[in-house]
């Protein structure tokens, strides 16, 4: 069975930082791009970012585009994003979702607050 | 950036109604356009991908058609499990986007 878990949310300040973690299962992680998305509260979905399956693609959204990177370890299984310069409307749950988008985690949710 | 809108924003349907919801997009597409589905609370779930393709586990009351700019879900008989959101979603060009959604709730 495919499993994605996200973890790492939480509180951020203004200004700061925080890592998202993608934790998969049930299939070979290895051969699979990735995507990470995202919903404001009581908004819809918002796509963020890609990765390759190697790591070597990536590919954001204008509104994260230099404050956040997409990694990834296939060894681990494991997706990330570094959150950097944090503002109040990265205030989200975050998704993670395989290439076709056919399996997502239960998300994470992130709020930017002082 | 591709802009994708949906049609209507949201509706009132009855159980036992056909329902259908149409997502047209800034720019051609070809067929790369997916459909999830948004319980609150919960992640989105797949439908179809590839404008008409049924994802695995997903009933054949959903369906999708479409090519280019015009898109369209249907959802033949409606049931209680299916008052939802939903999304299109185009995955042809970086940055993929989103529709805004279409909310199917109870008459």
């Amino acid at each position: 069975e495919v499993q994605l878990v996200e973890s790492g949310g939480g509180l951020g300040q203004p200004g700061g930082s925080l890592r998202l973690s993608c934790a998969a299962s049930g299939f070979i992680f290895s051969k699979y791009s990735m995507n990470w998305a995202r919903q404001a509260p009581g908004k819809g979905l918002e796509w963020i970012s890609y990765i390759s399956s190697s790591g070597a693609t990536k590919y954001y959204a204008d509104s994260v585009k230099g404050r956040f990177t997409v990694s990834r370890d296939n060894a681990k299984n494991s997706l990330y994003l570094q959150m950097d310069s944090l503002r109040a409307v990265d205030t989200a749950i975050y998704f993670c979702a395989n290439s076709g988008f056919d399996f997502w985690g239960q998300g994470t949710l992130v709020t930017v607050s002082s | 950036d591709i802009q994708l809108t949906q049609s209507p924003s949201s509706l009132s349907a009855s159980v036992g109604d056909r329902v259908t919801i149409t997502c047209r997009a800034s720019q051609g597409i070809s067929n790369s356009l997916a459909w999830l589905q948004q319980k609150p609370g919960k992640a989105p779930k797949s439908l179809i991908f590839g404008s008409s393709r049924l994802q695995s586990g997903v009933p054949s009351k959903f369906s999708g058609s479409g090519s280019g700019t015009d898109f369209t879900l249907t959802i033949s008989s409606l049931q209680p499990e299916d008052f939802a959101t939903y999304y299109c979603l185009q995955y042809n060009t970086y940055p993929f986007t989103f529709g805004p959604g279409t909310t199917v709730g109870i008459k």
